[in-house]
């Protein structure tokens, strides 16, 4: 069974770097076609999608996140980590992460396992 | 970039009633389009994959459609427990873009 959770601060400053920990279960980081990925959600509004990183360390980030973002991971502790800088009262949502699954050529990638998800609230 | 909408942004429907939700992609995606389910204070469930693909364990009266640019998630017949937002996400560039989602509320 597959399980992933979110940990971190509840609350960081304005300009502080947030860095939240993804520990999962259930699966390697370094099984082909695996991935662990960030997705972030304001209270009351859509989905977004932040970074992904493969068992193969290769590394995708949102392009109008990406100067903020490191995605980051340890496999033999089953963790990925994502650091976001120069937080803004903006950046205050619900950051989840997610196992991500290729399903093959033709049918691409997925968030198929989720975690619960963490509030994180930037405020001075 | 590509970009998603979705319509409509809400519906009002009765439980058996078919349901329909468009996703369409600012350019063309081929099949590269997932499908979730998420209700209020819970992580989102995926539904479809690769447009058409039913993920394991979600029941069949959902259906995915749709190639190219436009796409669309059916719901044969609207059950109590799919009042819930729903969102598009594109996985063609690995810039995975989400929809800004579809909210189906009880008529």
């Amino acid at each position: 069974q597959i399980t992933l959770k979110e940990s971190g601060p509840t609350l960081v400053k304005p300009t502080q770097t947030l860095t939240l920990t993804c520990t999962f279960s259930g699966f390697s980081l370094s099984t082909s076609g695996v991935g662990v990925g960030w997705i972030r959600q304001p209270p009351g509004k859509a989905l977004e999608w932040l970074a992904l990183i493969y068992w193969d360390d290769d590394k995708r980030y949102s392009p109008s996140l990406k100067s903020r973002l490191t995605i980051t991971k340890d496999t033999s502790k089953n963790q990925v980590v994502l650091t976001m800088t120069n937080m803004d009262p903006v950046d205050t949502a619900t950051y989840y992460c997610a196992h991500s699954i290729w399903f093959g050529e033709l049918l691409g990638d997925a968030f198929d396992i989720w975690g619960q998800g963490t509030m994180v609230t930037v405020s001075s | 970039d590509i970009q998603m909408t979705q319509s409509p942004s809400s519906l009002s429907a009765s439980v058996g009633d078919r349901v329909t939700i468009t996703c369409r992609a600012s350019q063309s995606i081929s099949s590269y389009l997932n499908w979730y389910q998420q209700k209020p204070g819970k992580a989102p469930k995926l539904l479809i994959y690769a447009a058409s693909s039913l993920q394991s364990g979600v029941p069949s009266r959902f259906s995915g459609s749709g190639s190219g640019t436009d796409f669309t998630l059916t719901i044969s017949s609207l059950q109590p427990e799919d009042f819930a937002t729903y969102y598009c996400q594109q996985s063609y560039s690995t810039i995975f873009t989400f929809g800004p989602g579809t909210k189906v509320d009880i008529k």
